[in-house]
């Protein structure tokens, strides 16, 4: 089945740097999701990118399916964006996969 | 629009017992799908309920099953519970089955003593 690798799998940064997480997959998507798992275990969109870029405020991201990688681009970082990002695709087999997800944690 | 609801929001179960989870859609949405997510595993997809039809599966075993009503209101049971069934349990809900963009519940967590 489809592997989907995301990279750096820890990232600790001071408030105010920016960031790139990768996600890598495997196979063909139909789909790409990023989300922010808060401390409380909640999964927030961040976005549905199958293809191009886009942005929201500090946060954009641009997946080339074409080259099978996605990448979520944190700005001017805060605390709150601490926690676990993760990607998730959506394969043919029409079956999400998400990645193992990078823990980014902002020190103040 | 509210979002995805799941309750309880914990849970704390004996090895042997079985359990039920409920998971209620955004409004108009009308696929759900099921997710555990444990430390060792990170999160693995269970199964996909649309038009009160299982549509997809992973790879769980036969314990783990699920139903969805007319209203698209989705539970999900575990029979005869084992110690690695601890985990977050996540449901989240799309438009349509299919490249729809997912909403997720806050999860409900379950401990199996």
């Amino acid at each position: 089945g489809i592997q989907v690798e995301q990279s750096p799998p820890d990232l600790i940064l001071q408030e105010g740097a920016n960031s790139t997480l990768r996600c890598n997959f495997s196979d063909s998507v139909n789909n790409l999701q990023w989300f922010h798992q808060n401390p409380w275990g909640q999964l927030i969109n961040l976005f549905y990118i199958p293809s191009g870029t886009k942005q929201n405020g500090r946060l954009s991201a641009t997946t080339v399916a074409t080259e099978r990688y996605s990448l979520l681009y944190i700005s001017s970082s805060q605390t709150t964006d601490s926690g676990v990002y993760f990607c998730a695709v959506y394969s043919s087999a029409s079956k999400i996969i998400f990645g193992s997800g990078t823990r980014l944690s902002i020190r103040p | 629009k509210a979002g995805v609801t799941q309750t309880p929001r914990y849970l704390i179960k004996t090895r042997g017992q079985q359990v039920t989870l409920s998971c209620s859609p955004i409004s108009g949405h009308r696929s759900v799908s099921w997710y555990q997510q444990t430390p060792g595993q990170g999160l693995q997809f269970l199964f996909e309920y649309f038009s009160e039809t299982q549509r997809n599966k992973g790879n769980f075993p036969g314990r783990f099953s699920g139903r969805q009503f007319s209203n698209s209101r989705s539970e999900m049971n575990v029979s005869t519970l084992e110690l690695g069934d601890s985990a977050l349990y996540l449901c989240a809900s799309s438009l349509e089955t299919g490249v729809y963009e997912q909403y997720f519940g806050p999860g409900t967590r379950l401990t199996v003593t």
